[in-house]
C-alpha cells in the first residue's frame, strides 16, 4: 500500500456518459497530480492542485475538470466520453517540488 | 518545454547480467531526476533519485548517474533478478522557477529471464 488511495478500480461506461474518479493523498503530502496512461502516450500530466487550489495544468482536455477538497482528497471528473479515453488513470501526491511522486494503483477506465 | 528521451524501449537480460538504461534531457534547468518502476497492474513507484548537485547515487543493486554538461542520466541495475521484470520511467523536472512538473520518459520493459 504506497499510501495514495484510489477509487474504483476499475471503471466500464459507455460513450457520451460522465465519471468520477477520486483519490486520497498520502498523509501529509499537499500536492496531487492527475495523469493519464495509454500504451502509445506514456505518463500524459493532466493537472495538479496544491492545498486546494490549481497549480498546474498539463494537457488535460475541456471535458475533464479537477478539484481538490479541503480534507485534500481530489476528484477527477471526466465528461462525454470517448473511446479513445480509454485508459489508466493515476492519481499520485508529493510532499514539496523536489520531492518524487507517490502514485496509486489506478482506476482503469474502459470506454465501449 | 522539456523533452526527455528514454532508451532503450525494451531491455530483454538474463539473470544476474547488468542492465542499464540511458535517458536525455533537454531543458538546462532541470534539476532532479527520478527513476520509477512500474509492475504489472500497479501504480509506479519511486526506486531512486538524484539532484543536480550529485554525480552517482547508489542503493544497493542499483545506482543513477548524472552527466549535467552532456544532459543524460542513466539508471543501472546490477545482479538482476526476475522481479527486476517491469518497465523503469525516467523523469527530468526544475524544482525552481514556475512549472516544476516532471516530464516522463517513454518507458523500458526490462525482462530479466531465469
Amino acid at each position: 500500500d504506497s499510501g495514495v488511495t484510489q477509487t474504483p478500480k476499475h471503471l466500464i461506461t459507455a460513450t457520451g456518459q460522465r465519471v468520477t474518479l477520486r483519490c486520497s493523498p498520502r498523509s501529509g503530502d499537499l500536492s496531487v497530480y492527475w495523469y493519464q496512461q495509454s500504451l502509445d502516450q506514456g505518463l500524459q500530466f493532466l493537472i495538479q492542485y496544491y492545498n486546494g487550489e490549481e497549480r498546474a495544468k498539463g494537457n488535460i482536455l475541456e471535458r475533464f475538470s479537477a478539484q481538490q477538497f479541503p480534507d485534500l482528497h481530489s476528484e477527477l471528473n471526466l465528461s462525454s466520453l470517448e473511446l479513445g479515453d480509454s485508459a489508466l488513470y493515476f492519481c499520485a501526491s508529493s510532499a514539496d517540488r523536489d520531492h518524487g511522486y507517490t502514485f496509486g494503483s489506478g482506476t482503469r477506465l474502459t470506454v465501449v | 518545454g522539456e523533452n526527455v528521451e528514454q532508451h532503450p524501449s525494451t531491455l530483454s537480460v538474463q539473470e544476474g547480467d547488468s542492465a542499464v538504461i540511458k535517458c536525455t534531457y533537454s531543458d538546462s534547468a532541470s534539476n532532479y531526476f527520478p527513476w520509477y518502476k512500474q509492475e504489472l497492474g500497479k501504480g509506479p513507484q519511486l526506486i531512486i533519485d538524484i539532484r543536480s548537485n550529485v554525480g552517482e547515487k547508489k542503493d544497493q543493486r542499483i545506482a543513477v548517474t548524472l552527466n549535467k554538461t552532456a544532459k543524460h542520466f542513466s539508471l543501472h541495475i546490477t545482479e538482476t533478478q526476475p522481479e527486476d521484470s517491469a518497465v523503469y520511467f525516467c523523469a527530468a523536472s526544475p524544482t525552481s522557477g514556475g512549472s516544476y512538473i516532471p516530464t516522463f520518459g517513454r518507458g523500458t520493459s526490462l525482462i530479466v529471464h531465469p
